[in-house]
């Protein structure tokens, strides 16, 4: 199966910040990498697939990047909305796999 | 809007048979994928399998022996079976459209236990 690290499990910024949460793959994947975020009492959102492209309705503030093994998704400008649990997605073989999450708080 | 929404017990004892069912509203079942997904005390999460638009299914090697996705196109509605499972089945269920999931159910919290 192809591991998926997501080496932070829990970030920290301010409104307006930037952040950024990687994503390891276990081998390459090319671009087939999808990242959802999960808030609490909401169903999960899928924001970003191909690895960078913006899922429809997902703000521009959010942005990903990588092919191969390494990716990241990027969130500028922070928003009080952001926070919650980020998680990456391999689609280039079965089974899918998930990062372990990353938490991401609002201070 | 396409609307996915879990159901089925709560509390299973170990070594029975899980069940559940998503009902799928605004989109047809025999159209796209559809699957089940598990996530952990912890945060784990874990792909289970999928039923295709045709009826088709693939299930994680992991779960071969124990799992069962069926559908009932009539109700627009699937099933998850995960059969002899233990405590280490805990966790809660979410269906999903797609491998790549756009829409997802809320979840269903399952505890396995005596």
């Amino acid at each position: 199966d192809v591991q998926m690290t997501q080496s932070l499990s829990y970030l920290a910024a301010s409104p307006g910040e930037s952040v950024s949460i990687s994503c390891k793959a276990s081998k390459s994947i090319s671009n087939y990498l999808a990242w959802y975020q999960q808030k609490p009492g909401e169903a999960y959102k899928l924001l970003i697939y191909s690895g960078s492209t913006l899922q429809s309705g997902t703000p521009s503030r959010f942005s990903g990047s990588g092919s191969g093994t390494d990716f990241t998704l990027t969130i500028r400008s922070l928003e009080p909305e952001d926070f919650g649990l980020y998680y990456c997605q391999q689609y280039y073989e079965k089974p899918l796999t998930f990062g372990s999450g990353t938490k991401l708080e609002i201070k | 809007e396409v609307q996915l929404q879990e159901s089925g017990p709560g509390l299973v004892k170990p070594s029975q048979s899980l069940s559940l069912t998503c009902s799928v509203t605004g989109y047809s079942i025999t159209s796209n994928y559809w699957g089940w997904i598990r996530k952990f005390p912890g945060n784990k999460m874990e792909w289970m399998g999928y039923i295709s638009y045709s009826g088709s299914t693939s299930y994680n090697p992991s779960l071969k022996s124990r799992i069962s996705i069926t559908r009932d196109t009539s109700k627009n509605q699937f099933f998850l079976q995960l059969n002899s499972v233990t405590t280490e089945d805990t966790a809660t269920y979410y269906c999903a459209r797609r491998m790549v999931a756009d829409y997802w159910g809320q979840g269903v919290m399952v505890t396995v236990s005596s």
